[in-house]
């Protein structure tokens, strides 16, 4: 199992603004994934993380918007530039185990946008 | 991409009741997962299921990936079981990349 955690656990921001949101991992791993959940909907796959190279971003997202830092195999970073109200959701980061077979998440950063 | 539908999408429960959700996909996948998210928002992996039976406690669940779809059932339930059961599945591609199904609402009355 991995156990994450993620700082902070809830803010509430202004439009315009930026958040950074930071995930930690209990052992490291290679590639580690951003999720959003916007409210009352499921997760959509941000990007994908690599330690040492650009992180993949899935269709609809952007590295301006979300930009990602991975500096090391236990650490994360993903960054809610220029925010507005649409961008209220809860961030999810998640690692598979070292087997490949089961995926964790961590608790969540619950994101207010007024 | 995949597709990956959930039913019922709201479902509301009497303590100790018996229920099956269902979780339909539209293409070959590597991997299927289900997932609970609690009210507070942590999900919980309760099954890896790319294939046949598991049980764990009150939970089981089964994956016909031929006929794409998998089965979660929850037997006895208890006011903790409320919140959304997410299937999950990684596509052929592999990567690690997940799609996630739309989810059932579970609520379960005293």
């Amino acid at each position: 199992s991995a156990v994450i955690s993620q700082k902070p656990s809830r803010d509430i921001c202004q439009r315009g603004t930026s958040l950074t949101i930071q995930c930690q991992v209990d052992s490291q791993v290679t590639m580690m994934f951003w999720y959003r959940q916007q409210p009352g909907q499921s997760l959509t796959l941000i990007a994908t993380a690599n330690q040492g190279s650009e992180a993949t971003y899935e269709s609809g997202f952007v590295i301006d918007k979300f930009p990602i830092s991975r500096p090391n195999l236990t650490f994360s970073t993903l960054t809610v530039s220029n925010m507005s109200p649409e961008d209220s959701s809860i961030y999810l980061c998640s690692v598979w185990t070292g087997t490949g077979v089961e995926q964790y998440f961590g608790p969540g950063t619950r994101l207010t946008v007024t | 991409g995949i597709q990956v539908e959930q039913s019922p999408p709201d479902l509301i429960l009497q303590e100790g009741a018996n229920s099956t959700l269902r979780c339909n996909f539209s293409d070959s996948v590597n991997n299927l997962q289900w997932f609970h998210q609690n009210p507070w928002g942590q999900l919980i992996n309760l099954f890896y299921i790319p294939s046949g039976t598991k049980q764990n406690g009150r939970l089981s669940a089964t994956t016909v990936a031929t006929e794409r779809y998998s089965l979660l059932y929850i037997s006895s339930s208890q006011t903790t079981d409320s919140g959304v059961y997410f299937c999950a599945v990684e596509d052929s591609g592999g990567y690690q990349k997940v799609t996630f199904g739309t989810g059932t609402k579970l609520q379960v009355i005293p």
